[in-house]
């Protein structure tokens, strides 16, 4: 079946370590990206690609990082410059048409 | 910048109609979209609407559109307690459903 997977579902970190984040679909969608959703708040945009070996920063990128190396694979790192990583991650993928597919999300605690 | 606002809470009695309201303020958006999440899941697109349309219906939803005041609403005819779930507003304006701007979600609540 054609879909997007993220893994793990829930990850712990400790202060201080990066972790990162699997995202992968086989929609064959060009256009990828990760969002991270806090209570109140809806989902905010952390990082964007729209095509394999490029990707934007979104509304706050600071203290993520992302690889674009395969068209299936959007990796999210979360590095321990961000200061409040604990939320819940959600990867998206979309073509032209006007639907953005969404993994089942990962929920990142800080412990 | 970009924003887009909802109302945080709804509390329906299971078989009336439930209206959703969404606030935007960017008018160059092509695509309006209606996304539901279910507890600790992935968001499931639900509908959308051409922004140069004035309503779109699908099934129980009907979506109404005002470009003049920039208000979206999504209205669940009969609603069930399978509907209760957050509901996301989004917009975009690169067209093509990328780099949506989602609102801060409806938690719609459905009692018996």
């Amino acid at each position: 079946d054609g879909g997007i997977t993220q893994s793990p579902k829930y990850l712990f970190r400790k202060e201080g370590q990066n972790v990162t984040l699997s995202c992968e679909q086989n929609l064959n969608h060009d256009a990828m990206y990760w969002y991270r959703q806090d209570p109140g708040q809806g989902l905010r945009l952390i990082y964007y690609s729209q095509i394999v070996n490029d990707f934007q920063k979104g509304d706050i990128a600071e203290g993520y990082s992302v690889s674009r190396e395969k068209k299936e694979s959007f990796p999210l790192t979360v590095t321990s410059a961000q200061k409040n990583p604990t939320a819940f991650y959600l990867c998206a993928s979309s073509s032209k048409h006007p639907e953005a597919f969404f993994g089942q999300g990962t929920r990142l605690t800080v412990v | 910048g970009e924003d887009v606002e909802q109302s945080l809470f709804l509390s329906v009695r299971e078989g009336d109609s439930s209206v959703i309201n969404c606030t935007y303020t960017d008018s160059s958006s092509t695509y309006l979209y209606w996304y539901k999440q279910e507890p600790g899941a992935g968001l499931q697109l639900l509908t959308y609407i051409f922004s140069n349309m004035d309503m779109k219906q699908d099934q129980r939803l009907t979506v109404l559109l005002n470009k003049k005041d920039k208000h979206l609403s999504l209205r669940i005819a009969d609603t069930q307690t399978g509907d209760s779930a957050i509901y996301f507003c989004a917009e975009d304006f690169t067209g093509g459903g990328n780099k949506l701007t989602f609102g801060t979600g409806t938690q719609l609540k459905v009692e018996l």
